[in-house]
């Protein structure tokens, strides 16, 4: 299985901060990646898919870069509506595999 | 509205057998690859498999296969997922999901959830 490093593992920042999430892929997945955002109680909610496509409807202060190995997901500007557990998946083979986390909360 | 709707918590005891559903609604179902990811209390997202209920081609992960068994009625736009003796440590919350495109293969990011069934196996 490919295994996917995601760090950190919780962040804390302000309203209004630029947050950084990374994501570091065992071997090359191209740009087989996606973004969940979960909160706590919900099903988990697909931001941005193949590394850099916003899906409809996510705001566009989201948005994710990079290819191969090294991956990074940004929110340009933290909102109180932003506090949730984040992930990476990886799709370019199967099983699928997702991140630990990142744990983002309201400093 | 496009929309997965799972069945309801469900508490077992060891050994017990099990099936969860996840009926699909408002979109053509035997075109979507429909997979269950498992979440343990208080853990991560463990991707366990896929099924294309068009002719119900699934695909497990390793971690699961002969753990669990995935279906598809395509007649009632319903999947399923099984258990034949549940253990303790299956406690965790199910979450089915679709993949976003019709043509991506079993390679694709999950677009709709499911709201989640949360399975408790305990003596």
């Amino acid at each position: 299985d490919i295994q996917m490093t995601q760090s950190p593992s919780s962040l804390s920042a302000s309203v209004g901060d630029r947050v950084t999430i990374t994501c570091q892929a065992s071997q090359d997945i191209s740009n087989y990646l996606n973004w969940y955002q979960q909160k706590p109680g919900k099903a988990p909610k697909l931001l941005i898919y193949d590394a850099s496509d916003l899906e409809t409807g996510v705001p566009s202060r989201f948005s994710g870069s990079g290819s191969g190995t090294d991956f990074t997901f940004t929110i340009s500007s933290l909102q109180p509506e932003d506090i949730a557990t984040y992930y990476c998946q990886q799709y370019d083979n199967l099983p699928d595999t997702f991140g630990q986390g990142t744990k983002l909360e309201i400093k | 509205e496009v929309q997965l709707v799972q069945s309801g918590a469900e508490v077992k005891k060891p050994g017990e057998s099990l099936k969860i559903s996840c009926k699909g609604s408002g979109y053509s179902f035997t075109s979507y690859w429909i997979g269950w990811v498992r979440q343990m209390p208080g853990k991560g997202l463990e991707w366990m498999g896929i099924i294309y209920p068009g002719d119900s081609e699934i695909r497990y992960s390793p971690s699961f296969q002969g753990q669990v068994t995935i279906s598809a009625d395509r007649s009632i736009t319903t999947a399923y997922l099984q258990w034949s003796s549940l253990k303790a440590s299956d406690t965790a919350m199910y979450h089915c999901a679709r993949h976003r495109t019709d043509f991506g293969g079993p390679h694709d990011a999950f677009d709709i959830w499911g709201q989640g069934t949360m399975v408790t196996v305990s003596s």
